[in-house]
């Protein structure tokens, strides 16, 4: 079966600190994507950064950047500086292809951003 | 990114009726939708997912005739709740992607659902 486990359900960071959320998948896939979903209060789903699991180079968008360990099938989210508008339900997820063909998600951790 | 809408964004029925709710893509045509529930504090659990013209599949554990789905144009999938019981009562999600295979999932803002 294909799963996505995030073992910390919540993490607290002072503003402007970093902060590195853990990700953990298994495939038996070559072909697959990796997500951060970040959902904040409002509960709208929010695209925080994608990978492609052919591309070595670690993906990054601004203040978020990921550590993709594809033989440990790793796949950890790390937010600096973070804000108080980081609080928000973060979500790891992944897309497979052929039969399965939707984004299986983990359970997500709770992040607070404390002043 | 591309939009999702949703309607209504909250409901409140009584048990016994049935409720509609809509997902619409706004600015691309949705070849495949997808509809989740959550829970409090829990994650996205995947219901059905629907391709334009073809009937919805479910998810193990998801009762298709209490669920009913229909994705009849590119823009536009509706969820329907039938004969409601307060369990229902959860905020339901839906996606939508362009194409069958891979692409980026766009989602709706989420519809809360109270059944009394």
């Amino acid at each position: 079966a294909q799963t996505v486990t995030q073992s910390q359900p919540e993490m607290s960071v002072q503003e402007a600190e970093t902060v590195t959320l853990s990700c953990t998948y298994d495939t038996s896939e070559n072909n697959y994507y990796l997500f951060w979903y970040k959902q904040p209060p409002s509960r709208q789903m929010i695209l925080v950064i994608r990978q492609e699991a052919y591309k070595q180079q670690n993906a990054t968008e601004n203040r978020f950047s990921v550590n993709f360990q594809k033989a440990a099938k790793s796949f950890s989210l790390k937010i600096s500086d973070s804000q108080l508008g980081d609080t928000a339900m973060y979500f790891c997820a992944s897309h497979y292809g052929g039969a399965t063909n939707k984004l299986i998600f983990g359970t997500g951790t709770l992040l607070a951003v404390q002043p | 990114g591309a939009v999702v809408s949703q309607h209504p964004s909250w409901v409140i029925c009584k048990s016994g009726t049935s409720v509609k709710i809509e997902c619409r893509s706004l600015d691309f045509q949705a070849t495949t939708m997808f509809w989740y529930r959550q829970f409090p504090k829990q994650s996205l659990m995947l219901m059905a997912t629907s391709n334009e013209g073809s009937k919805a599949t479910y998810e193990q554990g998801v009762e298709k005739d209490k669920f009913l789905i229909n994705h009849a144009s590119l823009t536009l999938s509706t969820l329907t709740v039938t004969s409601a019981h307060p369990e229902d009562s959860s905020f339901y999600i839906c996606s939508a992607r362009f194409g069958r295979s891979y692409n980026e999932q766009f989602f709706g803002p989420g519809t809360r659902l109270t059944v009394l």
